[in-house]
């Protein structure tokens, strides 16, 4: 299996601009985390999905940021409108329960908000 | 948000030291689990630990779950270049399938 596809792996916006990060689990996962890394406040859980069911967004900052799973082999995280304080490395990760819960994690996407 | 905090926040060493972090929760754990980062990486699962008290040993890591399930460690006996990176604990909140990540604790080998 290739692993959690994330794209694009860079994306730099001007303030106000919509942004949308996609992901692509590892095939027969039945979790997948959407997780914000920044140096002041770290890794955080934004928003994860069961059988693509959003089970819990209390991560998410505000309006401005959605996620959908329209299936399971596809998810997206959108800004609109984006702020430079959204600049960050955002990772999708995906798990199978059957497995113990081992999340495997893409290989982010760098935003910039300039 | 929530946190979870990890001493030390960072670590130098010779290559050769031992090297030891620390995850502290103030709630009874259901599991925690364990990744590691490596600069300009995504975080990569190295364990998960269930069981009050369990020890779990990977080549020269070391990782131990509190009797309490409250705490937890990773420790790396003579570390190597190879061991650089930010470790980081994840703990899942009772009744969910929600982790929350430690602060991380940022490791230097020196050679």
């Amino acid at each position: 299996d290739a692993g959690v596809i994330q794209s694009p792996r860079h994306e730099v916006t001007e303030m106000g601009q919509e942004v949308t990060l996609r992901c692509k689990p590892i095939s027969g996962h039945d979790y997948l985390f959407w997780y914000r890394q920044t140096m002041m406040r770290g890794l955080e859980l934004l928003i994860y999905f069961n059988n693509n069911v959003p089970i819990d967004d209390s991560g998410m900052p505000e309006d401005r940021f959605s996620a959908k799973m329209p299936n399971a082999s596809f998810s997206t995280l959108k800004i609109q409108p984006s702020e430079p304080r959204d600049s960050a490395v955002y990772f999708c990760a995906s798990s199978y329960l059957g497995q113990g819960g081992e999340q495997y994690f893409g290989p982010g996407t760098r935003l910039t908000v300039t | 948000g929530q946190q979870v905090m990890q001493i030390p926040q960072y670590q130098h060493v010779q290559e050769g030291e031992d090297f030891t972090t620390y995850c502290n929760s103030s709630t009874t754990l259901s599991n925690i689990q364990w990744y590691k980062q490596r600069p300009g990486g995504h975080p990569v699962f190295l364990i998960q630990l269930v069981k009050s008290g369990e020890v779990k040993k990977q080549k020269r890591l070391t990782f131990q779950f509190g009797e309490a399930k409250k705490n937890s460690s990773l420790h790396i006996t003579a570390t190597q270049t190879t061991d650089v990176g930010t470790y980081f604990c994840a703990q899942q909140r009772p009744g969910t399938y929600k982790y929350i990540f430690g602060t991380g604790t940022r490791l230097k080998v020196l050679a």
